[in-house]
């Protein structure tokens, strides 16, 4: 069985562009949740989308965004990036929805903000 | 939603039995405790999760004392490959997992 997969693997940009990560959960999973790691820190929450909606959403600023589509895979938008954008993000996914089932993340997609 | 205290970094040498301690003084009725590990450059890995009482499967152990304000993860035997770091969170149905910082597990030869 295929695991979560995300893409890309690494991502370079520049200040004040945009960013789209990409995210297939794994396969019957309907909830998707985003997760930024900077580099030293922990997990930050960013999102969680569950059949299509938005359950829940981290404290980022606005220009974090992100959409599930009909076959729940997710795509993360990041706007306006800044240098401290810089981190690995990581996607997970659930069988059912709820922060206590148990989640199955992907490799991430490592974003490099110059 | 629910705060948890672990310590920064553990370290210990290999085939010693390893307990990480989390405190989560606030943990509310509906809330579990899971632990998961995470190795440098990946996506954390579910190890195991609790209500109460114990929990045991093949990787680790969970206690869980009758107030539930703590839990301690055993990893039994550790090995270099267990060097990792531990995240221990509570969460509901509704919540989002949030994950502190975890505890860095250095195993050493």
């Amino acid at each position: 069985e295929a695991g979560v997969t995300q893409s890309p693997t690494h991502l370079i940009k520049t200040r004040g562009q945009q960013a789209t990560l990409r995210c297939s959960p794994i396969s019957g999973h309907t909830s998707v949740y985003w997760y930024q790691q900077a580099l030293g820190l922990g997990l930050q929450f960013l999102l969680w989308y569950d059949e299509g909606e938005e359950r829940n959403r981290g404290n980022f600023p606005p220009r974090f965004s992100g959409r599930q589509f009909p076959n729940y895979s997710s795509e993360l938008n990041v706007n306006a990036l800044e240098l401290e954008d810089s981190a690995l993000y990581l996607c997970a996914s659930s069988l059912k929805a709820g922060g206590h089932n148990e989640q199955f993340f992907g490799p991430g997609t490592r974003l490099t903000v110059l | 939603l629910a705060k948890t205290t672990q310590p920064i970094s553990m370290d210990s040498y290999e085939g010693q039995e390893v307990n990480i301690t989390c405190s989560h003084n606030n943990i509310a009725t509906n809330d579990y405790i899971t632990w998961y590990q995470q190795f440098p450059s990946q996506g954390p890995r579910f190890i195991i999760q609790g209500y109460k009482t114990k929990v045991t499967n093949e990787v680790a152990s969970l206690f869980i004392p009758a107030d539930r304000k703590s839990s301690t993860l055993s990893l039994p035997r550790v090995s270099l490959s267990d060097t990792a770091v531990y995240y221990c969170l509570v969460s509901s149905g509704n919540t989002p997992l949030v994950f502190g910082k975890g505890t860095r597990l250095s195993v050493i030869a």
